[in-house]
């Protein structure tokens, strides 16, 4: 059973502050990793991507992997009301194709 | 930009009756996904397509059938509706290779009465 793992919050955090959401993964065969981001009563929408270890930086948001500890982080910067919504992390593993496997999500409310 | 696009927005239905989801993209994506989402269970997987012609199951068939005869069409089919298939249905397309990601489309918000 592949498992991807988010904390469904809420998480509640003041404008202006660092929002961190954070996603474990229980396979060591994952590959790659998505953050997306859904408002609700809308679909979700491709905010970031990672495939290696390490930060990768888009605007205000970075995406951190780390493959020994299975997990992967989403922190964004500066947090606007306008980044209230629930975000999923998504997992992809090596011998599923493009199948994803994803996380319950995580709500985020940004208090102004 | 990646279009994928559903038939409706809002739909409702009765029990018992056959129902067709359409969804279509335009980025000549191999892989084609259709997903229900309900309050507090996530996303999760009915049916997917590598390729024209081609279906697996996902983590919840039961109810469902899929028809993909051309590369940018996916259907989902209600074959006997029931009220425990009112949802949010979600399309999504990807490119080959596991690096690619999805894209959703606008969702169709189904209502079996």
């Amino acid at each position: 059973q592949k498992e991807v793992e988010q904390n469904s919050g809420p998480l509640s955090v003041p404008e202006g502050a660092i929002a961190s959401l954070n996603c474990t993964y229980s396979d060591r065969g994952s590959q790659s990793f998505f953050w997306y981001r859904q408002y609700s009563g809308k679909s979700p929408e491709l905010i970031m991507s990672i495939y290696s270890n390490g930060d990768k930086e888009d605007g205000r948001f970075t995406a951190q992997l780390n493959k020994a500890s299975q997990y992967v982080s989403l922190l964004i910067r500066d947090s606007q009301p306008s980044d209230s919504a629930t975000y999923l992390c998504a997992v992809n593993y090596r011998y599923t194709g493009n199948q994803f496997y994803f996380g319950t999500g995580t709500s985020l409310t940004v208090i102004p | 930009d990646v279009k994928v696009t559903q038939s409706s927005r809002y739909l409702v239905k009765r029990t018992g009756e056959k129902v067709f989801l359409e969804c279509v993209q335009d980025m000549d994506h191999e892989n084609m996904f259709w997903y229900r989402q309900d309050p507090g269970l996530g996303l999760r997987l009915i049916y997917f397509s590598y390729d024209v012609k081609m279906k697996e199951k996902g983590d919840i068939p039961e109810g469902y059938s899929v028809s993909r005869e051309k590369k940018e069409r996916f259907s989902l089919i209600l074959e006997s509706a029931s009220t425990n298939q009112t949802s949010m249905y979600l399309c999504a397309s990807g490119g080959g290779g596991s690096n690619q990601p999805q894209h959703f489309g606008d969702g169709t918000r189904l209502s079996i009465l």
